[in-house]
């Protein structure tokens, strides 16, 4: 089965340091999605891309968060410099096209803790 | 705005039936449903896309009623497997994908 893959699937790191998250979707699909869960807040949607152009990044802290897609295989999220309060887990999940009709499909997710 | 799913939380023995809500303050085009198992990635199961549709996965089913702006999953003689939090997803009133999760209902089914 086609799967969204996500790297790495854990991070440790120190506070201050970047982070960055891969993603690569299924195959053929255009709409990429970046998440966050935490059990305070839930799954926030932080940005979302379409035909690798950003359409929605208002969920994410810009003065530390950036998304970007270099090409249709891989989108990318980093944050500079990470803080204590970005651990969570950040799935990437990818769909067929940006109508609300298809499903989203998730990858297993990078388990991200910052000391 | 978050749709607001309830229970929070159900505890059911093997067999026995659930029903879970979703509702909306905003007008509702359609409600997708997702589960997920601890330490796991959410999971798709079905989207609803027209008033009053019912759409099955397993012995899963859900209706989405647009004038109550509410949607309810039903756990029918429910199965260890279906142990997991189901999550709710709507979308914005624009044009594309963007969904918004509700808080999430979590589900144990005991043998």
């Amino acid at each position: 089965d086609a799967r969204v893959t996500q790297t790495p699937r854990d991070k440790v790191t120190e506070m201050g340091q970047e982070v960055t998250m891969r993603c690569q979707p299924i195959l053929g699909h255009n709409t990429v999605f970046w998440y966050r869960q935490t059990m305070m807040q839930g799954l926030e949607l932080l940005a979302y891309f379409r035909n690798r152009a950003p359409l929605d990044d208002s969920g994410m802290p810009k003065d530390r968060f950036s998304a970007e897609m270099p090409d249709a295989t891989l989108a990318t999220l980093k944050i500079q410099p990470s803080e204590p309060r970005d651990s969570a887990v950040y799935f990437c999940a990818s769909a067929a096209d940006g109508n609300s009709n298809q499903p989203q499909h998730f990858g297993d997710g990078t388990r991200l803790s910052i000391l | 705005q978050q749709p607001v799913q309830s229970p929070q939380a159900v505890i059911l023995r093997e067999g026995e039936d659930a029903v879970i809500n979703c509702s909306s303050s905003k007008a509702l085009y359609s409600v997708h449903w997702y589960r997920q198992k601890h330490g796991e990635a959410p999971v798709f199961l079905m989207i609803l896309l027209k008033g009053g549709e019912q759409k099955g996965h397993e012995k899963i089913s859900a209706s989405f009623n647009e004038k109550k702006q509410q949607s309810s999953l039903y756990l029918t003689a429910s199965q260890l497997s279906y142990s997991g939090t189901y999550f709710c997803g709507t979308p914005g009133q624009a044009a594309g994908n963007k969904l918004t999760f509700g808080g999430g209902t979590r589900v144990l089914v005991k043998p």
